[in-house]
């Protein structure tokens, strides 16, 4: 099994609805984070968390929400998705000051 | 916004030649890490090479770092055409409690 496992991998849907990505991890790390991949801009920073407690935003938290449920398991939220939030979704974990592991990503279409 | 930036943004070369991708930076870093994608897959580490290092080896893979300037560089040797990836540099500020930056990625194809 994957270290980190993100579900769904592809998803379609339409303006308006409500979309939740999910991150669980085996690794056992404390920090997981929810990044963004758009052609021609590399990676971007959604929001973070260093422990169970602790949710910070990134620099495009507009338009998203987390949840970190337990150690293993953070979730990335739109509450109302569209168009503009087309991408490619990663979720990764590290731990103080290591390397980061990713899952595989999470397309997401907005039509 | 961006911290790192990679240059080339793509690089073909042929099996067996050496490839050099370069990273600047802007700010003052704890460590700088490469990565590698390939197409559609998630992002792959490499290399950590932390700010009081001036080079790190790891088999093919060779990364320098020169603080003064600002820069990073990354060298695969005898490249084949199974490196044909992105690779992206990624930042960890100074004061950003080990949260890494990263940039927009170079494009290397090698043909075969």
């Amino acid at each position: 099994d994957a270290d980190v496992t993100q579900t769904p991998r592809n998803r379609i849907t339409k303006t308006g609805k409500r979309i939740m990505l999910e991150c669980s991890q085996t690794k056992g790390h404390d920090r997981m984070y929810w990044y963004r991949q758009d052609p021609g801009l590399g990676l971007r920073l959604i929001y973070y968390s260093f422990d169970v407690k602790d949710i910070n935003k990134g620099e495009i938290s507009d338009g998203y929400s987390v949840s970190r449920q337990a150690q293993a398991k953070f979730s990335l939220s739109l509450e109302s998705a569209i168009p503009n939030q087309t991408a490619l979704y990663f979720c990764a974990t590290s731990d103080f000051a290591g390397e980061l592991f990713f899952g595989e990503g999470s397309r997401l279409t907005v039509l | 916004s961006q911290q790192g930036e990679e240059d080339p943004q793509a690089l073909s070369i042929q099996e067996g030649e050496n490839a050099t991708m370069n990273c600047s930076y802007k700010t003052s870093i704890n460590n700088l890490q490469w990565y590698r994608q390939n197409s559609g897959r998630g992002l792959v580490h490499l290399i950590l090479i932390r700010s009081n290092e001036r080079e790190k080896h790891s088999g093919r893979l060779r990364v320098t770092l020169d603080t003064s300037k600002k820069s990073s560089s990354l060298l695969i040797t005898a490249s084949r055409a199974a490196d044909t990836a992105s690779y992206f540099c990624a930042t960890d500020a100074r004061g950003s409690n080990y949260k890494l930056t990263f940039g927009k990625g170079t494009l290397l194809t090698v043909n075969p």
